[in-house]
């Protein structure tokens, strides 16, 4: 157990819809990045927020959006979803965006868009 | 765009067989090169975090070495169990940037 959360595990919706996944980091872990893993692709980069503030930005689609808030948990939101955005969300953590930190991934959230 | 990647795309060995994957990456602008196991249904787990050309690191049976000049990293598992299945995920994180970008990984099954 890596000590970060994410729900829900699985979430199957229509094309067009709206979802929200949730993850709260580790205890003490301030830095939080959010992935896509689709069929036949890596682990792709979407987002980072530190305390609070956007850090970094990946593949992050304009119908996607995340915000960190001041407890520290994130939320992904999907929108206008298609059924190419099918994937496993992944949200990790660490404790601060630099000097080679681990990051520490989260079970995954498992996205069926039908 | 960073070119991470990782060879063989799956391997399957006998309980007790040694074995070995490579991870290749750019090899400018080097900050640190991670290593996760992927076990199915699970999430990544952090294996091993590298950051100096020359670095050779261990955990138990599982070892990587790093050589940042030109680009590649070795991951070895020593008497492979059926335990070690799993996929084995590395990441570049470049200077300057505190994001991964991960490489397609390894996917090991070790029959016993």
């Amino acid at each position: 157990d890596s000590g970060v959360t994410q729900t829900p595990k699985h979430l199957i919706t229509a094309t067009g819809q709206r979802v929200t996944l949730r993850c709260s980091p580790r205890s003490g872990d301030l830095s939080v990045y959010w992935y896509q893993q689709s069929l036949d692709q890596g682990l792709q980069f979407l987002i980072q927020y530190y305390n609070g503030e956007e850090r970094a930005k990946g593949n992050i689609l304009e119908r996607f959006s995340a915000q960190q808030f001041p407890d520290l948990h994130s939320e992904l939101n999907l929108s206008s979803l298609e059924l190419g955005d099918s994937a496993l969300y992944f949200c990790a953590s660490s404790v601060a965006p630099g000097q080679g930190h681990e990051q520490y991934f989260g079970p995954g959230t498992r996205l069926t868009v039908t | 765009i960073l070119n991470v990647e990782q060879s063989p795309q799956s391997l399957h060995v006998q309980e007790g067989d040694s074995t070995n994957f490579t991870c290749s990456f750019p090899s400018s602008n080097f900050y640190a090169l991670h290593w996760y196991r992927w076990e199915t249904a699970k999430s990544p787990e952090a294996l091993f975090v590298m950051t100096l050309n020359g670095d050779e690191k261990k955990k138990g049976r599982i070892s990587a070495t790093l050589n940042t000049k030109e680009g590649y990293s070795y991951l070895y598992i020593k008497g492979s169990q059926p335990e070690d299945s799993a996929t084995y995920l590395c990441a570049f994180r470049p200077s300057g940037y505190s994001t991964l970008t991960f490489g397609k990984g390894t996917m090991l099954l070790v029959s016993p």
